[in-house]
């Protein structure tokens, strides 16, 4: 089975600009959960998609959203971009339901990098 | 709100030694859950074990067991039989069993294994 997907893996971008970030799920993970990574703040969630809904939110700016597709591919959309943006965002697939939250598998991550 | 917390940044351990990483969280919940998750350098993070609160008994998986303390809000990772492929970033995480893809993690402890 094919593992969490990202691309790209690599971008960079001058502040004020939007940038679209794709995240392909494990076959049959229902939920995507994406997180922003940086050396100061460490990891923290964004959102999570179940079923094309988003289920939970973390606290970011509204300049920070995201969709989920049919097909359970994510993509995350960050407007206006500033310098803080600049981080390792990471999605995590699961299979979403159930009781107990489960095993969440990352994928490599997409590096972005606003100048 | 929840928190995790690591207090080490950084550790180091010789192979085939034993080394117990530190966590701790704060939560009013009663029931949660609770990871270790593990980012080598090449960034894909995975899975290490995980711990549900209403189980008192310990997890363990292979080399890698925890110290879970309720009472205290403890949850310690130890790893025997330490391996060069071993070393990475640990992250302790938490769920509070509300939301499926929500993961609150530490900031992390660097672990370097040496021959």
């Amino acid at each position: 089975k094919a593992g969490v997907t990202q691309t790209p893996r690599y971008l960079i971008k001058t502040r004020g600009q939007q940038v679209t970030l794709s995240c392909s799920p494990i076959s049959g993970h229902r939920s995507v959960s994406w997180y922003q990574q940086t050396p100061g703040q460490g990891l923290q969630f964004l959102f999570e998609y179940f079923s094309e809904t988003q289920r939970n939110k973390g606290n970011f700016p509204g300049r920070f959203s995201g969709r989920q597709f049919s097909n359970s591919r994510s993509e995350m959309n960050v407007s206006t971009l500033e310098l803080g943006d600049s981080a390792l965002y990471l999605c995590a697939s699961s299979l979403g339901s159930g009781g107990a939250p489960n095993e969440q598998f990352f994928g490599p991550g997409t590096r972005l990098t606003v100048l | 709100a929840q928190t995790v917390t690591q207090s080490q940044p950084e550790m180091s351990v010789q192979e085939a030694e034993t080394v117990t990483l530190s966590c701790t969280y704060d939560t009013s919940e009663n029931n949660y859950y609770l990871f270790w998750y593990k980012q080598p350098p090449s960034r894909q993070m995975i899975l290490v074990i995980r711990q549900e609160a209403y189980k008192q008994q310990n997890a363990t998986e292979n080399r890698f067991s925890v110290n879970f303390q309720k009472a205290a809000k403890s949850f310690s990772l130890k790893i025997s039989d330490s391996q060069l492929g071993d070393t990475a970033m640990y992250f302790c995480a938490f769920n509070d069993g509300g939301s499926q893809g929500n993961l609150i993690f530490g900031k992390g402890t660097k672990l370097s294994v040496k021959p």
